[in-house]
């Protein structure tokens, strides 16, 4: 059974910080997907990796994926309040029917 | 604006109760997924349909039931409710059945009293 961790599950940080989530994953996938969530809202994606090595960005977020360490991280870059959210991983194992096995996601609490 | 439509987005109702919740994909996309949130179990995938045929099935319980429709909508059915069965259900769609992004709608809040 996939199972996908991430840590950690609650973050709080001040604004102009530095931090990184990270998202292990148990079994062989190429595709790994990071989505962001605001409370009582829908899920928002921010990135799709579909190799080793890949490295995306957009803003303060970068994110990377390593699937010989089966891990993917999730890099904030000094950070706004407008950051603030839940934010998922989701692993979608290469070859099945699409189905998303997610994270238990880390809340982030930006603070002034 | 996903593109994605989910109705109804709140539904309030009673142990042992049945309702039915709707999802309109996107235009263009064949496949529709359906998710739940919830505090226990966090996101976990039930089931997807693909042009009208269930295509994969996760941890969906056997007093759930879905379809999709010729017209590619999809309805998630919940019978006799228990409260643990409280959560938020999302609908996602994508163009095919296989390793494509999938966009979600705003979900459907269900309250069981």
């Amino acid at each position: 059974e996939l199972k996908v961790e991430q840590n950690p599950l609650f973050l709080s940080m001040q604004e102009g910080k530095n931090y990184t989530i990270y998202c292990n994953y148990s079994t062989t996938s190429d595709r790994l997907y990071w989505y962001r969530q605001d409370p009582g809202k829908s899920l928002e994606s921010l990135f799709v990796l579909l190799s080793n090595g890949a490295v995306k960005q957009e803003g303060r977020l970068m994110a990377s994926l390593d699937t010989k360490a089966r891990l993917s991280t999730l890099h904030i870059t000094a950070a706004v309040h407008d950051l603030s959210a839940t934010y998922f991983c989701a692993v979608d194992r290469t070859g099945t029917a699409s189905k998303l096995t997610f994270g238990t996601g880390t809340r982030l609490q930006v603070t002034l | 604006d996903s593109g994605v439509t989910q109705t109804p987005k709140h539904l309030i109702t009673a142990t042992g109760q049945r309702v039915t919740l709707r999802c309109s994909p996107r235009s263009g996309d064949l496949s529709v997924y359906w998710y739940q949130q919830s505090l226990d179990q966090g996101l976990q995938f039930l089931i997807q349909y693909y042009n009208g045929e269930e295509r994969a099935k996760g941890n969906i319980l056997e007093r759930f039931s879905a379809q999709q429709f010729p017209d590619l909508h999809s309805e998630l059915n919940l019978s006799s409710l228990e409260l643990g069965d409280s959560a938020l259900y999302f609908c996602a769609s994508s163009v095919g059945p296989i390793n494509q992004p999938q966009h979600f709608g705003d979900g459907t809040r269900l309250s069981i009293l």
